[in-house]
């Protein structure tokens, strides 16, 4: 069962800033939080990963709250090419992704 | 770098027929190695994962086995397909980081 909570859609307009939450209640001490994307008729891309503090990438950024209880990813610009459907999964060590449902990002040119 | 390959990207297969696909990975060894189902309009399904030679765990069970001959070699089985086998089928990879997966297999049984 994936343990975190996603709202269903989301919609940005082209070259505005994206923040897509994540609710995790339940994270352990141990779980980072990833956040992958799949683009149509593709396999999933990983996109962040981090475990308390916030981390930046080329892609995005990832604004972990304090209690860990929630993250935010943000895309600084969203582009037509950023319309996927993002996943925020809890992985500890080498325990198997487990998928929930994601956020089905929509970008208005 | 690491790559990972998974073929054949496309397969029809009839109902009641084998299946075989296979997933390579190159440029790391003893990666911890999955296969993922997704149906139409669904999401992903973990279906098996290996953290070694001969090593396989399954998460649903189902008329699909795995086997992993080679460090680098996962490969997904079927003696007799069903109607509701058709999905997107992904090989993904892991060692001491992020998952990468493959392009997929979209399979249309028939």
């Amino acid at each position: 069962d994936a343990k975190t909570t996603q709202p269903n859609s989301m919609e940005s307009n082209e070259e505005e800033p994206v923040h897509l939450p994540c609710n995790h209640s339940t994270i352990s001490g141990t779980d980072y939080i990833h956040w992958y994307r799949q683009l149509p008729s593709q396999g999933p891309e990983y996109v962040i990963h981090g475990l308390t503090s916030n981390v930046n990438n080329r892609m995005a950024s990832l604004a972990i709250a304090e209690d860990r209880k929630s993250s935010t990813l943000i895309l600084h610009r969203a582009t037509l090419r950023d319309a996927a459907v993002y996943y925020c999964i809890l992985s500890s060590g080498n325990t198997p992704l487990v998928f929930g449902k994601g956020t089905r990002l929509s970008v208005i040119a | 770098s690491q790559t990972i390959h998974q073929w054949p990207a496309t397969l029809v297969q009839p109902v009641g027929s084998p299946l075989s696909l296979e997933c390579t990975v190159e440029g790391t060894s003893n990666p911890n190695l999955y296969w993922y189902r997704q149906a139409a309009g669904r999401g992903l399904q973990l279906l098996f994962y290996s953290v070694g030679i001969g090593q396989i765990s399954s998460e649903v069970p189902q008329n699909l086995s795995a086997s992993r001959p080679q460090d680098r070699q996962f490969i997904l089985s079927s003696k007799k397909l069903l109607l509701s086998d058709s999905g997107f089928y992904l090989c993904a990879w892991v060692w001491a980081g992020p998952a990468f997966f493959g392009q997929g297999t979209r399979l249309t049984v028939v």
